[in-house]
């Protein structure tokens, strides 16, 4: 039983698309992240939800939305794609104070 | 600006010898230090974490160490294993003031030669 899941793990897309990518955890967590894995490698975080509330907005470009239907899903929603967007984006969920489990990554290519 | 460094890119040791991961860290509100392991392809892995209290925590092969004053914190693997090849990550976070957000350094590439 995979314990953070997210969809796609690839993902290859024009610029100008809009895309989204999926995440799901069923640890019974109340927080849930999105992280940046960006080409030089370092894990920068994004978003923070807890309990389908944002409590963490990094500068991120607005054309960047995440959505929480509910505390077990994080999903991650990219407007007008850009080529700078390539990179492996991690969900993670963890409960407050507490180690982090991340999902596998989805590799976006802008192309 | 880095708040979390890890000054080298790689190390690679011999099966059964210890392994030795530094990291370096800025803010001083960082409560809360963990160290994951990644594979290719893979999320990050929890392995260890330490709080601001000790500056000692040991489980099985692995521990880190603790220096606040030094703000320096290192991972010890012994004996080290060709599986324990991958990159690892420190971590910290300021639970007081940041809850579970996690500031990355930018990785060591470990290489356990058989």
């Amino acid at each position: 039983d995979t314990a953070v899941s997210q969809t796609p793990k690839y993902l290859v897309t024009q610029m100008g698309n809009d895309k989204s990518i999926k995440c799901e955890q069923n640890l019974g967590h109340d927080t849930m992240y999105w992280y940046k894995q960006d080409s030089k490698k370092f894990l920068k975080i994004m978003f923070s939800y807890n309990n389908k509330e944002l409590i963490i907005n990094e500068t991120v470009p607005n054309r960047f939305s995440p959505k929480s239907p509910d505390k077990a899903h994080l999903n991650l929603h990219i407007n007008s794609l850009e080529l700078g967007d390539s990179a492996v984006y991690f969900c993670a969920s963890s409960r407050r104070g507490s180690e982090a489990f991340f999902g596998q990554g989805t590799r976006l290519t802008v192309v | 600006d880095q708040q979390v460094k890890q000054n080298s890119p790689s190390l690679s040791v011999q099966e059964g010898r210890i392994s030795i991961l530094n990291c370096d860290y800025t803010n001083s509100m960082f409560d809360y230090f963990l160290w994951y392991k990644k594979y290719p392809a893979e999320g990050p892995t929890f392995l260890i974490s330490i709080s601001s209290i000790k500056d000692k925590n040991e489980d099985g092969r692995f521990t880190v160490f603790l220096n606040k004053s030094a703000k320096h914190l290192s991972l010890h693997i012994v004996p080290s294993q060709p599986g324990d090849s991958a990159v690892y990550f420190c971590a910290a976070s300021a639970r007081e003031t940041s809850g579970s957000r996690l500031t990355f350094g930018e990785g060591t590439q470990l290489t356990v030669n058989p």
